[in-house]
């Protein structure tokens, strides 16, 4: 099956400066990327996704990148604010199912 | 918020007995999942359906049952708990296999 890392596991930033999640993958055949945000004590909610056709795409402060040779994604947060905080997911969509990476517990700091 | 509860939210049990956790859905979606959290793992797939009375299984299905008789209620068994099933259970809905998935809120699981 697909197997998704995800790093770093824990990342603090101030408020206003930029964060950079990274994510890769080993199967090729993965075609769909997501990115999850977590607050604690809820279910993750989509803040952006990527399918493997398309390089990157952008959602006001949020960014998605995709380098399907290398296999890997990236999500980038610019001009951070305290409810950023949270724990973020990965996950690549392949034959039918999700693999989600270990997380990425963002705090950024008033 | 799409409509997706679970039932319990909360259940501690001991060990050997059997658990049925409740997901149901108001948006009509053809996919739910299954999926268990735990420290260090991130989110794992434990089984899916992709229509009424199909079902797959996932990552780590070892110990766990499911059943869709009917589009908007999803069952998760575990036919004899063990404590390594501790862990926070999400259901998932998705209207199709590449979408965005909605999540419920989440059942915490103990096994004593």
């Amino acid at each position: 099956g697909e197997n998704v890392e995800q790093h770093p596991s824990t990342l603090s930033v101030q408020e206003g400066d930029s964060a950079v999640i990274k994510c890769t993958y080993s199967d090729s055949a993965s075609n769909y990327f997501p990115w999850y945000k977590q607050e604690l004590g809820k279910g993750p909610q989509l803040i952006i996704d990527i399918r493997s056709n398309v390089g990157e795409k952008k959602d006001q402060r949020i960014a998605v990148t995709l380098n399907k040779t290398a296999k890997h994604f990236s999500l980038h947060i610019t001009e951070t604010q305290p409810e950023d905080s949270a724990v973020y997911f990965c996950a690549a969509h392949n034959f039918n199912k999700f693999y989600f990476g270990s997380g990425t517990k963002l705090n950024v700091k008033p | 918020d799409a409509g997706i509860t679970q039932s319990p939210r909360h259940k501690v049990t001991e060990t050997g007995t059997p658990v049925t956790l409740r997901c149901h859905q108001t948006e009509n979606h053809r996919y739910m999942y299954w999926y268990r959290q735990d420290p260090g793992h991130g989110l794992r797939l434990i089984h899916y359906s992709y229509g009424v009375k199909d079902t797959d299984k996932g990552e780590v299905s070892d110990g766990y049952s499911v059943s869709r008789s009917k589009t908007e209620d999803f069952l998760l068994t575990l036919e004899s708990a063990t404590s390594s099933q501790t862990s926070v259970y999400f259901c998932a809905i998705s209207e199709s296999e590449e979408n965005e998935q909605f999540f419920g809120p989440g059942t915490r699981l103990t096994v004593l």
